[in-house]
């Protein structure tokens, strides 16, 4: 079935340092969607991907989408205290009906 | 406002018992689901419905049982046979199944078995 692998599973980072993501999935995907979830709380929609090899901003993170269509990656640029949480990345295939999350990379952050 | 609601918030129970977890939201959404999350873990599918009284099986659908009644409204029921049912339980729903959407998720219910 299909599968989405993503790394790493924990990073930590200084205040200000960048942090990325990565996304690999072992089917080539429809679109690709990416979720945050802080301590204790449920996940929220940041974005979705749908053209291969789109490039998405909204503010400091940067959403790319890869040209076959298998892998995505988040990238935060100068990461703040309030970019603490659970990234995770979600994936479809074309038809499908349920979204298949990745394991989630879980950011902290020393102030 | 329009939302999901999940309860109950936390929940406690016996081995041996079967527990229902609410799940109901007022997006007018036609697809429902039901994620499994353990510590340090992904999200897991367990059951979704596409349209009120249709609802399929997801990865680890073993244990637990889903109704769909109501568009409103897809309960889970934990049931006995669950072997490891501790987890945090996520209610999620978009507007088609199909395609593209984002999933709208409640806030959660923490089940543990004693």
């Amino acid at each position: 079935g299909q599968q989405v692998m993503q790394i790493p599973q924990y990073q930590h980072v200084q205040e200000g340092e960048d942090f990325t993501t990565y996304c690999n999935s072992s089917t080539t995907l429809s679109n690709i969607q990416w979720y945050k979830q802080r301590p204790g709380g449920h996940p929220v929609f940041l974005i979705q991907l749908v053209k291969s090899g789109e490039v998405k901003k909204q503010k400091r993170l940067t959403f790319q989408f890869g040209e076959a269509k298998k892998n995505s990656s988040l990238h935060i640029t100068a990461t703040q205290t309030t970019d603490v949480g659970t990234y995770f990345c979600a994936g479809t295939t074309q038809g499908a009906q349920k979204l298949v999350f990745g394991q989630g990379t879980r950011l902290t952050i020393n102030p | 406002d329009g939302g999901i609601t999940q309860s109950p918030k936390y929940l406690f129970r016996k081995e041996g018992q079967n527990v229902t977890l609410s799940c109901e939201q007022n997006l007018n959404h036609d697809a429902m689901y039901w994620y499994r999350q353990d510590p340090g873990q992904g999200l897991r599918l367990i059951y979704y419905s596409q349209i009120v009284n249709d609802f399929q099986k997801g990865d680890i659908a073993e244990g637990y049982s889903v109704s769909r009644e109501k568009k409103e409204s897809f309960p889970l029921t934990v049931t006995s046979a669950q072997k490891n049912p501790t987890a945090f339980y996520l209610c999620a729903s978009r507007v088609q199944g199909r395609g593209t959407g984002e999933l709208f998720f409640g806030e959660g219910s923490r089940l543990t078995v004693l």
